[in-house]
């Protein structure tokens, strides 16, 4: 079993849709999450960090369910720049900043 | 702007020459810093852990003889792919923490390595 699963995509979506993306981890002492950006052939960028109680960024909402070991994303009024890969990104342990990264949704976001 | 530079972006060469990789931190020290690879359509795979001062730490599967990493500075870790061969071509990528234990990480551009 992989650390971090992705569904790989791709999610083709219109312009102001709103799209899930999930993802498991199998580490249960992973104590750090993300959600990273990477547009083709460029390094990954943050997005935003999930927090338990779940955080919202503009139109990006995280949620994290440890028990689960699950988080998710949500992006609410698609723009054609957010046409990306959005990668689920899992500290290995606690007290580490080894990250492990998933493989990635690809958003194809069209007018 | 950039926290974290790595240079050279882009690499071709002939198969069996070495290739090195220099990532800096420009406006903080950086006493760890990651080296990862990525292949296409694939995630991000940590290579090495890069320690200011001492050796480099490997992932398992990765040969430390021919992936040599130094980290001789607070502010600089080098990457060394030896002997390179075809198999080798890669997106190669640094990370590294503003200070141990802060996520999330900078990451520099990444360099994109292509073996004849």
């Amino acid at each position: 079993r992989k650390e971090v699963e992705q569904d790989p995509g791709p999610f083709n979506v219109p312009e102001g849709a709103t799209v899930a993306f999930n993802c498991t981890y199998s580490n249960s002492a992973s104590q750090s999450f993300f959600w990273y950006r990477q547009d083709c052939r460029k390094e990954p960028k943050l997005l935003m960090s999930v927090y338990s109680s779940g955080n919202e960024d503009g139109r990006f909402t995280a949620q994290l369910n440890r028990a689960s070991q699950y988080i998710s994303l949500l992006i609410r009024d698609s723009k054609l720049s957010d046409s990306a890969t959005y990668l689920c990104v899992v500290s290995r342990g606690p007290n580490t900043d080894k990250l492990i990264f998933g493989t990635g949704t690809r958003l194809q976001v069209f007018p | 702007g950039a926290v974290v530079s790595q240079h050279p972006s882009r690499v071709i060469c002939k198969s069996g020459t070495s290739v090195k990789i220099e990532c800096r931190s420009l406006d903080f020290q950086a006493t760890t810093m990651f080296w990862y690879r990525q292949f296409p359509k694939q995630s991000l795979m940590l290579m090495a852990t890069s320690n200011e001062g001492s050796k480099a730490t490997y992932e398992q599967g990765v040969e430390k003889d021919k992936f040599l990493i130094n980290h001789a500075s607070l502010t600089l870790s080098t990457l060394t792919v030896t002997s390179a061969h075809p198999e080798d071509s890669s997106f190669y990528i640094c990370s590294a923490p503003r200070s141990p234990g802060n996520q999330p990480q900078h990451f520099g551009d990444g360099t994109r390595l292509s073996i004849l």
